[in-house]
């Protein structure tokens, strides 16, 4: 079955310190991918998105993520997070051509300052 | 005003009742999507619509069901609810094929 691991449940950091999210997915043909932010109390909104073209994206509030075909990965980054990047974080898969969204289970971000 | 909007935004209900969540969107997506959020289970996919007449079973569609009453408008019924129904519900959308999705600030359902 198609499925998005995220293996890193819980990450606690200190302001300042570089971050990186790992997220692997199943689905052997082309793919759609996303990472999705759930700040505390609120709805999930789209941090960035890979379509096609470099593999390396940016979003917004400093986050990247690069996708690594051969490895079936897309692992978020941020070089020096912040106390207000405290939330959960969503990898989600769009197989190509379906209108399935399909996501990991989530990492929770606690960053102290 | 929010793009997506779901009502109510929190609801406590009885094991056994009838309930309904309401879903409406401003964004003009044909795309609509019910999930539900438990913790450290992520979003699972409970039904989805291409449109009014299109009607798609996710992965965990038991004991739920659904209704596109127009474009913008997609509900999701529990027939007779269940303790282990307790979760965050949120409906999304999203323009055809492109798979990225918009959601709702989210349900927060309790069955006692």
């Amino acid at each position: 079955a198609q499925s998005v691991s995220q293996h890193n449940h819980h990450v606690i950091l200190s302001e300042a310190a570089s971050l990186e999210l790992g997220c692997n997915y199943s689905y052997g043909g082309t793919v759609n991918l996303f990472w999705y932010v759930q700040y505390p109390g609120q709805h999930l909104q789209l941090l960035l998105k890979y379509f096609s073209g470099d593999p390396l994206v940016k979003g917004i509030k400093g986050f990247e993520a690069e996708f690594i075909k051969s490895k079936f990965s897309f692992n978020l980054r941020k070089p020096s997070v912040q106390w207000s990047d405290t939330a959960e974080y969503f990898c989600a898969v769009n197989p190509y051509n379906t209108d399935k969204l399909i996501f990991g289970t989530g990492t929770r971000l606690q960053v102290f300052p | 005003d929010a793009d997506v909007t779901q009502t109510p935004r929190n609801r406590i209900t009885k094991t056994g009742k009838r309930i309904m969540l309401e879903c409406s969107q401003t964004k003009g997506h044909d795309r609509m999507y019910w999930y539900r959020q438990d913790p450290g289970l992520g979003l699972r996919l409970i039904y989805y619509s291409f449109d009014v007449k299109d009607i798609n079973k996710g992965e965990i569609s038991d004991g739920y069901s659904v209704s596109r009453q127009a474009q913008a408008k997609f509900s999701l019924s529990l027939e007779s609810a269940i303790p282990n129904q307790t979760a965050l519900y949120f409906c999304a959308t999203s323009a055809g094929g492109l798979g990225e999705a918009f959601f709702g600030q989210g349900t927060r359902l309790t069955v006692v």
